[in-house]
């Protein structure tokens, strides 16, 4: 069966600090991956997709980056971090279909 | 892009009653929509979903709702139960990767 993997759960960063997020999927081949945030009590926002290796489709302009170095990786990171970028981070896989399944998190709080 | 609205915001409901949810969509050529429920400083899980096809779609206690003329599509939970008590977010495709979610809706079941 599909796993996928986030670290760290948690994580508090100054402003200003840049950040790695890595999320990893097992049991799948050529799965399509998501970052989405969630700020405290609000809604999912998507902010990255990627469909291969190396391709990476943009939702909306920010501070974050991502990329995608293997099949089933997929990592959001940050060159200087805002106190707008806390909120929770999940990552997401799907598959041959529109159904997709989210990682734990990462609970990003920026001070 | 897609826009997706959910109704109410919050709602709360006597054990043993049903909550309804209504989400309307924006894009007639969306044609996948699930629903996720997220309990307190979890991930979101899927527990439902229907595509254009299909009027209607009951997996136990829950089912799903499609009027692909009016565009909205509806959540309704029947014999509510604690474990009920969650965030539930509606979402609608708008291509074959993406998503878009609604607010999110707060069900709280009083005992």
């Amino acid at each position: 069966s599909q796993t996928i993997h986030q670290w760290p759960a948690t994580l508090v960063q100054p402003v200003g600090s840049p950040l790695s997020l890595e999320c990893t999927v097992e049991g799948t081949s050529n799965p399509n991956l998501y970052w989405y945030r969630q700020a405290a009590g609000r809604g999912l926002q998507l902010l990255f997709y990627s469909v291969g290796i190396g391709q990476i489709s943009s939702e909306v302009p920010q501070n974050l980056s991502a990329s995608r170095p293997q099949d089933r990786q997929f990592i959001l990171s940050s060159k200087k971090l805002l106190l707008s970028d806390s909120g929770f981070y999940l990552c997401a896989w799907s598959v041959g279909g529109l159904e997709q399944y989210f990682g734990p998190g990462t609970r990003l709080t920026v001070t | 892009g897609e826009n997706v609205e959910q109704h109410p915001s919050t709602l709360s409901v006597q054990e043993g009653d049903s909550a309804v949810i209504k989400c309307t969509y924006s894009d007639s050529a969306s044609n996948y929509f699930p629903w996720y429920k997220q309990e307190l400083g979890k991930r979101p899980q899927l527990i439902i979903d229907i595509r254009s096809n299909v009027g209607e779609k009951k997996d136990q206690r829950i089912a799903v709702t499609l009027n692909k003329t009016a565009k909205h599509f509806s959540l309704h939970i029947t014999e509510t139960q604690p474990e009920d008590s969650a965030v539930y977010f509606c979402a609608a495709s708008y291509n074959d990767y993406k998503l878009s979610f609604g607010a999110g809706t707060t069900v709280t079941v009083r005992a």
